[in-house]
């Protein structure tokens, strides 16, 4: 079946620091891919999504990209804030499958000043 | 335009009672689904209604766990009886249509069960 691993957390970085929140994932045929982001207090959001390989999705200065070849769709950004510490979430909802989302465990990250 | 709302927003009960969570998704979105997170591990598809119906069930854990959407509009989640299991966090969700659209999440529902 399909599954989606992401990187163990918590992770704890200072303010302007480099992000990388690795997710990798199991599925047949082309799946889209997903990040989604908890705040505390709130529901999930879409931060960013790609629809087949080589798709790069971006919003709010993150950026991944769909590897095929790699089975794997990590998160980036290149200079955090305080405001980005929330619960990352990667997904993926399988071609055909109807419109449910499998998800990874998600990733807390804390960003100090 | 008001986002996909829960309630309650948390819920202790002790093993054997019964609890009943509601979601009353953005209005006019046809599709509902519930997800559950348990004790920090990912989040897990439980099903999806389009309007009244049931699209996918598929991930309904057992018996005791019982949807409904009367009407096609707010849906119902009820546990009866809990376990201790069962605690966790039980998201929903809504979308307009199928394929690829976009599903709007509720804050969740934290349950509790002692």
């Amino acid at each position: 079946g399909n599954s989606v691993t992401q990187m163990e957390g918590p992770v704890t970085l200072s303010e302007e620091a480099f992000l990388t929140i690795n997710c990798t994932y199991t599925a047949t045929g082309y799946p889209s891919l997903f990040w989604y982001v908890q705040y505390p207090g709130e529901g999930l959001q879409l931060l960013l999504k790609a629809t087949k390989a080589d798709d790069k999705g971006s919003n709010k200065g993150f950026e991944a990209t769909y590897r095929k070849e790699t089975t794997s769709f990590h998160l980036e950004k290149g200079s955090v804030q305080v405001s980005d510490s929330a619960v990352y979430f990667c997904a993926l909802r399988q071609t055909g499958g109807g419109n449910k989302l499998t998800f990874g465990t998600g990733t807390q990250l804390k960003v100090e000043l | 335009e008001a986002g996909v709302t829960q309630f309650p927003s948390h819920s202790v009960i002790e093993k054997g009672q019964t609890v009943t969570l509601r979601c009353d998704p953005i209005s006019g979105h046809d599709n509902l689904y519930w997800y559950r997170r348990v004790m920090g591990k990912e989040i897990k598809f439980l099903l999806h209604f389009v309007k009244e119906s049931k699209q996918d069930e598929s991930g309904m854990p057992n018996n005791r766990f019982l949807a409904e959407r009367t009407g096609g509009t707010y849906s119902t989640l009820k546990v009866q009886p809990a376990e201790l299991e069962d605690s966790g966090v039980y998201f929903c969700a809504s979308s307009l249509r199928q394929g690829f659209d976009e599903q709007f999440f509720g804050p969740g529902t934290r349950l509790t069960v002692l």
